[in-house]
């Protein structure tokens, strides 16, 4: 399983956009890109998922380069509720029910 | 759909006590997985299962047991408690497609106290 490294934590401001990498430098040719969020008291959340490229869809944005070593999520003009957890995963579909998860991004957002 | 539920909300434990955690999902997934969360920590993978039948061991096994007799449920025992299971254990299901079809779907957790 390719091994995830993303920062510890992050702050913000409402209204900006955040930006939060991932580096996962032993990714395999069949292993996808999965963002979720976590709120306190409450269980990860999906947001978003990629192989190559870019992929959009209402609530992020992730770009990952072509050699797919790193992958970044953005999160447009962000608001207070967007403070989370935020866990980049590595892995590849046929094992989803044994995804490991790393220690995550603690983003927080400032009025 | 009800999603993944999870029950109980909250249990209290004495150290040397059994216990069940129950999961059930009504999506007809066929892969299901337990995680525990300790505070300020990322999620570790207890046990998961990709059906019926089949089980197999995540990342910290010890002290726990599953079975999955049903599509639907996966619950997760607790041998004999201790203090150091104090945590908050999450049940995961999703679908056994391929590609973008594999996001897991969360239930709201099981808050867990050993004294």
């Amino acid at each position: 399983l390719a091994k995830t490294t993303q920062p510890i934590s992050m702050d913000s401001y409402e209204g900006q956009e955040v930006n939060i990498t991932c580096s996962h430098n032993n990714i395999a040719t069949n292993d996808y890109i999965t963002w979720y969020q976590q709120f306190p008291s409450q269980g990860p959340r999906f947001i978003i998922q990629g192989y190559k490229t870019k992929v959009t869809n209402e609530v992020a944005s992730l770009f990952i380069p072509a050699d797919r070593k790193s992958s970044t999520l953005s999160l447009p003009r962000v608001s207070l509720s967007d403070t989370a957890v935020y866990y980049c995963l590595v892995d590849r579909y046929s094992s989803a029910s044994k995804i490991i998860f790393g220690s995550g991004t603690r983003l927080s957002i400032r009025p | 759909n009800a999603g993944v539920t999870q029950t109980p909300k909250f249990q209290v434990l004495k150290t040397g006590q059994s216990m069940t955690l129950q999961c059930a999902q009504d999506m007809n997934h066929e892969y299901m997985s337990w995680y525990r969360q300790d505070p300020g920590m990322g999620l570790r993978l207890i046990h998961y299962s990709v059906g019926a039948g089949i089980t197999d061991q995540g990342e910290v096994p010890n002290g726990y047991n599953v079975s999955r007799s049903t599509t639907e449920d996966f619950p997760l025992r607790l041998l004999s408690a201790a203090p150091s299971q104090t945590s908050v254990y999450f049940c995961a299901s999703s679908y056994s497609g391929t590609g973008e079809e594999e996001t897991q779907y969360f239930g709201p957790g099981t808050r867990l106290l050993v004294l």
